[in-house]
């Protein structure tokens, strides 16, 4: 158990529609990452927030938006869904605090989303 | 922009023998972290090894061990007395130390079968 908790485990839905993942990171830790991992484009980094800030952005769509809270959870909002949305999702955290890097993300065990 | 290459996408080993999983990289940091992990049939991102790059010295977890060839750009994964439960997909992932973007960036990944 790495401490990080997603839910949805298991999500499907159709073109079109919206759906929201979430994220609970390790107790402490106040960076949090998304990725998606797909057949075709392997472990795609999304985003990253750090203490509520998003810190570093990458392959991710205009149709997805994330946040972190004060509590430091972390969500995903995925839009006007495609066909190829369909991925599983990552959520990982780490101790990053910007003065000192531990180096490791402990990954959630994602959730599978299913667009029809 | 760094990236990750792993050109085995499958091997398969014996159990009890020893199994060498192939990785370059490519940046321009002078330091920064890599890492394997492994993804078995349950989907979660598990962490083996990690590896800094100040470091010289092969980082070796238990049956795992790595060979870190810096000037090469060069990280292997070497897996001894093999087990079923290490039949996985296996990922090489690079994570600079500069700035504040601690992303993690993931190769292609192999998928490693032990036999029995």
């Amino acid at each position: 158990d790495s401490g990080v908790t997603q839910t949805p485990k298991h999500l499907i839905t159709a073109t079109g529609q919206r759906v929201t993942l979430r994220c609970s990171p390790r107790s402490g830790d106040l960076s949090v990452y998304w990725y998606q991992q797909s057949l075709d484009q392997g472990l795609q980094f999304l985003i990253q927030y750090y203490n509520g800030e998003e810190r570093a952005k990458g392959n991710i769509l205009e149709r997805f938006s994330a946040q972190q809270f004060p509590d430091l959870h972390s969500e995903l909002n995925l839009s006007s869904l495609e066909l190829g949305d369909s991925a599983l999702y990552f959520c990982a955290s780490s101790a990053f605090s910007g003065q000192k890097n531990t180096g490791e993300l402990f990954f959630g065990e994602g959730s599978r989303l299913t667009v029809l | 922009a760094q990236t990750v290459t792993q050109s085995q996408p499958e091997m398969s080993v014996q159990e009890a023998e020893t199994v060498t999983l192939s990785c370059t990289y490519d940046t321009s940091e002078s330091n920064y972290y890599l890492f394997w992990y492994k993804q078995p049939p349950s989907r979660q991102m598990i962490l083996v090894i990690r590896q800094e790059a100040y470091k010289q010295q092969n980082a070796t977890e238990n049956r795992f061990s790595v060979n870190f060839q810096k000037a090469a750009k060069s990280f292997s994964l070497k897996i001894s007395d093999s087990q079923l439960g290490d039949t996985a997909m296996y990922f090489c992932a690079f994570m600079g130390s500069g700035g504040s973007n601690y992303k993690l960036t993931f190769g292609k990944g192999t998928l490693l079968t032990v036999n029995p």
